[in-house]
C-alpha cells in the first residue's frame, strides 16, 4: 500500500516568495494533519481535517499561513509571503476512524528552506 | 496544557547494553500514549499506542510501559540498525485527534 505522499521533497525558496506544499492521504483515511518540525520546537501540530473540514488550526502561526483540504485525496499547505524562519521540514499525516483511537501515519516530509 | 518531556535527549549504547528511554507526561484525561521512532531524513514511523496504566507493548527488542505519569521504552540487547530517534506523543481528552510531541530521544547503537 502506498503510505502517505507528499511533494515536493525539498524546496529552496526566497525570503517574500510563495511556498505551496502538496499532500496524498492514505487511502481509505478520513483524518489528515500537518505538521512542522525544527530543531527547537520539535514536531508541532498545525492543523487537522476531519472529512475534508479544518477541525483545529490553533497550531497555525500566523496568517501567512493556509490550508486547504478540497477532497478526501488532496490537501495543501500555503505560506504566502515565506520568511526565513519558516525554515523547517513540514510532514503530513493521516489517520482512519472517528473515534480518537486511531494511529496517525506520517509522510516523508518536505524540506523547506527559505533565503 | 499538555505537556511532554522526553530523557535523555541523547543515548549512546554499546550493542547488546540494554537501557531505558523516558516519557513523562502532563494530560487532562489521557487518550492514548504514542511511541513512533524517526530516522534522519524521514518521517516518524508509528511503533505503539498505550491506553492505560499498567498496560505493556512489545515488538522485537523493544517494549513500551505505561504508568499514570510516565511511559518506558525499554530496548534490550540494541543492534546499530536500532539508531534513531525516538519520539513520544499524548493524546488528551477533549483534544479530538491532536497529539502533543516530545522532543525526542536521539539513541545511537555502537558496535
Amino acid at each position: 500500500d502506498a503510505g502517505v505522499i507528499q511533494s515536493p521533497r525539498h524546496e529552496v525558496t526566497e525570503m517574500g516568495q510563495e511556498v505551496t506544499l502538496r499532500c496524498k492521504p492514505i487511502s481509505g483515511h478520513n483524518s489528515l494533519f500537518w505538521y512542522r518540525q525544527t530543531m527547537m520546537r520539535g514536531l508541532e501540530l498545525l492543523i487537522y481535517f476531519n472529512n475534508n473540514v479544518p477541525i483545529d488550526d490553533s497550531g497555525m502561526p500566523e496568517d501567512r499561513f493556509s490550508a486547504k483540504m478540497p477532497n478526501a485525496s488532496f490537501s495543501t499547505l500555503k505560506i504566502q509571503p515565506s520568511e526565513p524562519r519558516d525554515s523547517a521540514v513540514y510532514f503530513c499525516a493521516s489517520s482512519k476512524g472517528g473515534d480518537g483511537q486511531e494511529t496517525q501515519y506520517f509522510g516523508p516530509g518536505t524540506r523547506l528552506l527559505v533565503l | 496544557e499538555d505537556q511532554v518531556t522526553q530523557s535523555p535527549e541523547a543515548l549512546r549504547l554499546q550493542e547488546g547494553e540494554s537501557s531505558s528511554l523516558n516519557c513523562s507526561y502532563t494530560v487532562s484525561g489521557l487518550r492514548g500514549l504514542f511511541w513512533y521512532r524517526q530516522d534522519p531524513g524521514k518521517g516518524p514511523e508509528f511503533l505503539f499506542t498505550l491506553y492505560s496504566a499498567g498496560e505493556e507493548k512489545e515488538k522485537e527488542r523493544l517494549k513500551a510501559t505505561l504508568t499514570k505519569k510516565e511511559s518506558f521504552l525499554h530496548i534490550t540487547a540494541p543492534k546499530p540498525e536500532d539508531s534513531a530517534t525516538y519520539l513520544c506523543a499524548v493524546r488528551a481528552g477533549g483534544g479530538g485527534n491532536k497529539l502533543t510531541f516530545g522532543t525526542g530521544t536521539q539513541l545511537k547503537v555502537e558496535l
